[in-house]
Formats: structure tokens, sequence, C-alpha cells
């Protein structure tokens, strides 16, 4: 089956630094991707939707110069926290869908990285 | 309105009963429907999906979709602890992105 991915697993930053975390799509091609945060007790909010060569999509009140998205290829996205604070901490989550698109398959989940900004 | 509710609190349930979960959508254009297992610290994983009205049912799951009433339900049979996580309901609503409910957590009791 379909396989994402997500590095690193877990990691701890100062306040003010950039976290980068990537998303592979393993064993097929990836057109989209996206980019979930996921706080204690709450369900997935999604963050963007990451387009092979094209701009990320954001939702509403995501700031898309502070979490910068990069999908260059229809394999790698990846996610950059930029100047991290503490309420970044999360856990974000990624998601490919495989170019394929059958209803059903694709919207295959990372094992999520565990963001902590101290 | 949310796009994808789950009101219902957590559900505990006896080992080897049926628990029941239950999701509302509000896009009548929904495409297709999802139930993903996630447990705590962890990230979701698929169990089902649907798309045409009735029940699909795999292994101890059943979904079940009612299109015009707007829902979609999921049945766990034979309940197991390794049952116990929170159960994602999400939905496609065409534009290529899942919306997610909030989740129900389940503990099933041995």
């Amino acid at each position: 089956g379909a396989v994402v991915s997500q590095h690193p697993s877990w990691v701890i930053c100062k306040s003010g630094t950039s976290v980068k975390i990537e998303c592979r799509s393993l064993d097929f091609q990836a057109t989209t991707m996206f980019w979930y945060r996921q706080f204690p007790k709450q369900s997935l909010m999604l963050m963007a939707t990451s387009n092979e060569g094209s701009k990320a999509t954001y939702e509403q009140g995501v700031e898309k110069d502070k979490f910068l998205i990069n999908h260059a290829s229809l394999t790698l996205s990846t996610l950059t926290v930029t100047s991290a604070h503490p309420e970044d901490s999360s856990f974000y989550i990624c998601s490919a869908r495989d170019v394929q698109g059958a209803i059903g398959y694709g919207y295959t989940f990372g094992s999520g990285t565990r963001l902590t900004v101290v | 309105q949310k796009e994808v509710e789950q009101n219902s609190g957590p559900l505990s349930v006896p080992e080897g009963a049926i628990a029941s979960l239950n999701c509302t959508y509000s896009d009548r254009g929904s495409q297709s429907f999802f139930w993903y297992r996630q447990y705590s610290g962890k990230s979701p994983e698929l169990i089902m999906f649907i798309y045409s009205n009735g029940d699909k049912e795999d292994g101890r799951f059943t979904a079940q979709l009612n299109k015009a009433s707007q829902y979609v339900s999921l049945l766990i049979r034979d309940s197991q602890p390794s049952d116990s996580a929170t159960y994602l309901c999400a939905v496609n609503n065409g534009n290529n992105r899942l919306a997610f409910g909030k989740g129900n957590q389940v503990v099933v009791i041995p």
C-alpha cells in the first residue's frame, strides 16, 4: 500500500529558530500533499494544500510567511516553521494523495512530527 | 455549521459489544467519506472509505452512508481493547481536501 514517510518524528527547537519537516511519498507519486496541525485532544486542522510545481494554498488564518511550503517534486513536500514560538508547538502531520486520485485512495498520512518550541 | 460534526462524547463499550459512531456533514455535494482511527500520539490510519449509499463491510467494521440525510456511521463489532482509540470522520467535498470531524474517543472495557 501507499506509504508516506515524514521526518523528523519529533523535534525540540529554541524560540526564534526555524524547523523544516519533510514529507515523502515512497511508492507513489503525489500531485497533492496536505499539511495538518493537531493540538492536544483536538482534531486535525488543515493548514495548507501543497501542489507539485505551484504555490501552496493556505487555509484561512494560517500565515503563509510563517509556514513555508515547498512541493518541488511529485514525491517530496516540505513545511518550514519559521521563527518558531512556543505557541507553534503542536503535532504536524502530512498527507499525500496518489496521482491516480482514485476515490478512497491517496490521503495516506505520514507518521507526524511532534514540534516543541522552548 | 461545521463541515463535519461528531457530537458524541467518549464512548465506553464492553469487550465484545458493538460500538456505534455517527457523523453528519453539511455539504450535499460531498463525494467520499472516510473513517480514520487515531491512537494517542500517532497519526490517523484509514479504516474504511465509502462513497455509495448503503452499507460497506470490512471485517469487524461496517460503514453506513445515507446521503439524503447527510450522515455516515461506523459500527465496530466484537469490540476489542485494541479498538480503544479516537475515531475521526472525514469528508471529501470534491475540492480535493478532506474535512475532519473532531473525533470520538472509544474505550473498550475488558
